[in-house]
């Protein structure tokens, strides 16, 4: 596609539920990077997958979050057992090659956690 | 631990300015340093992205510089206008850091009319 689509872009969860946060990067890129931003603050790294294979977790905070790529192209987070702290803006990028040509970001999904 | 600072978090200024915004970066051993803007509610767009072999890029009204050896990035901005308000962030790819951006806390800008 022409941008980074993430879907949904809001999603008000209750406490403890389990959601789904989906991203769909620019066709061809292979690499694809979940960040976590939360109010007044820049993003956080929580994961890079480099094709199918998750490259990099080291930023997923606990073992309720869970991504994954199996086809190399549309890449889903999984949080389990959501916390009110989790709420915050789930972006997604995806880039060519991670040294070289920058990255693109989508627009976000808003995850409000009640 | 490479980290990234924004100075000011905050600045306002009459529209018309010159300006200039800081990032800072404890280590030097980057692929690249880019400069994003982001709206209120919004994702972050791609401003200009500086290799670690450059010393700056422009687009527009828009030039970055990068100094590794200092580690220090400015962005500046010419006769800013009232549609530049938005947040500034700018973030490095680290050499041993993987494929992750280590981003800045941004800097809020607001141009007023």
């Amino acid at each position: 596609g022409a941008g980074v689509s993430q879907t949904p872009s809001n999603k008000v969860t209750e406490k403890g539920k389990y959601v789904e946060l989906r991203c769909d990067p620019i066709s061809g890129h292979t690499a694809l990077y979940w960040y976590r931003q939360s109010l007044g603050q820049g993003p956080e790294f929580l994961i890079y997958f480099q094709g199918t294979g998750a490259a990099d977790d080291s930023g997923l905070p606990n073992d309720r979050f869970f991504a994954v790529r199996p086809e190399g192209s549309v890449s889903t987070l999984k949080i389990q057992r959501t916390e009110r702290g989790d709420s915050a803006v789930y972006l997604c990028a995806s880039s060519l090659d991670r040294s070289h040509y920058g990255y693109t970001f989508g627009s976000g999904t808003r995850l409000t956690v009640v | 631990k490479q980290e990234v600072t924004q100075i000011p978090a905050a600045l306002s200024v009459p529209e018309g300015e010159n300006l200039v915004l800081n990032c800072s970066f404890t280590d030097s051993a980057i692929y690249n340093l880019q400069w994003f803007r982001q709206d209120p509610g919004k994702g972050l767009t791609s401003l200009l992205l500086i290799q670690s072999s450059q010393r700056e890029q422009t687009s527009g009204r828009l030039n970055a510089s990068l100094d590794k050896s200092s580690g220090r990035s400015t962005l500046y901005i010419a006769a800013s206008q009232p549609g530049d308000s938005a947040t500034y962030l700018c973030a490095v790819l680290h050499y041993n850091q993987g494929g992750k951006l280590i981003f800045g806390q941004g800097t809020e800008l607001s141009v007023k009319p």
